[in-house]
């Protein structure tokens, strides 16, 4: 197993148009996090996925922000319509649990760097 | 609402010294603290918990404390080595109706001087 593994590494993209990112997590992990990181700051919470279902949504995911998981297996994080202000790294971790036993420790990838012209 | 917070946003330390990582939380929810550290390029890496009824774990050089009734907890890595050089961040974690979500801090910067 490879860990978490996210693509494009890097994307940059004129604003206005939309971008879109993968994350294959660790293949037995059956919960998925999507991320975002700016520069200085803590990752902050933006979805979570148990198997296929999303649980979670942050308030910081505005309406132009879609993520899946298909089948419960790899996720993608849409942006449309992207903004200046949505430049960050998107950072992906997954993790295995039942219930609410352990720490629930999350295996990140390296990221998805945006930056919007 | 930054409910962990991290007021250091860098530390020096010499090599061999102790380096002490502070972290202050607001949410009484939380069940359990992790620390992650982070390397240029890539993704955080966990690197040692604590469960909010633990006082204390400890795990070869790297030892969290944890002070339920000051809302605080603490890294302690002795002795620092140049290569714990990195970013740290202190996270909780809450179980709500939507699951488990973990909550990071601002990062604290360590530089271990040789």
């Amino acid at each position: 197993d490879t860990g978490v593994s996210q693509n494009p590494r890097h994307k940059i993209t004129k604003r206005g148009q939309n971008v879109t990112f993968r994350c294959d997590p660790i293949s037995e992990h059956n919960r998925l996090y999507w991320y975002r990181q700016t520069l200085g700051q803590g990752p902050e919470f933006l979805t979570y996925f148990q198997n296929e279902a999303q649980l979670e949504k942050s308030r910081l995911l505005s309406d132009r922000f879609s993520a899946e998981r298909p089948k419960g297996s790899f996720s993608t994080l849409e942006i449309q319509r992207t903004e200046q202000g949505d430049s960050a790294m998107y950072l992906c971790a997954s993790s295995l649990g039942f219930m609410q036993s352990g720490a629930n420790v999350l295996t990140f990838g390296a990221g998805s760097r945006l930056t919007v012209l | 609402d930054q409910q962990v917070k991290q007021n250091s946003p860098s530390l020096s330390v010499q090599e061999g010294r102790i380096s002490i990582l502070n972290c202050d939380y607001t949410n009484s929810m939380f069940d359990y603290f992790l620390w992650y550290k982070k390397y240029p390029a890539e993704g955080p890496t966990f690197l040692i918990s604590i469960s909010s009824i633990k006082d204390k774990n400890e795990d070869g050089r790297f030892t969290v404390f944890l002070n339920k009734s000051a809302k605080h907890l603490s890294l302690h890595i002795v002795p620092s080595q140049p290569g714990d050089s990195a970013v740290y961040f202190c996270a909780a974690r809450v179980f709500n109706t939507g699951g488990f979500k973990t909550i990071f801090g601002a990062g604290t910067r360590l530089f271990v001087k040789a």
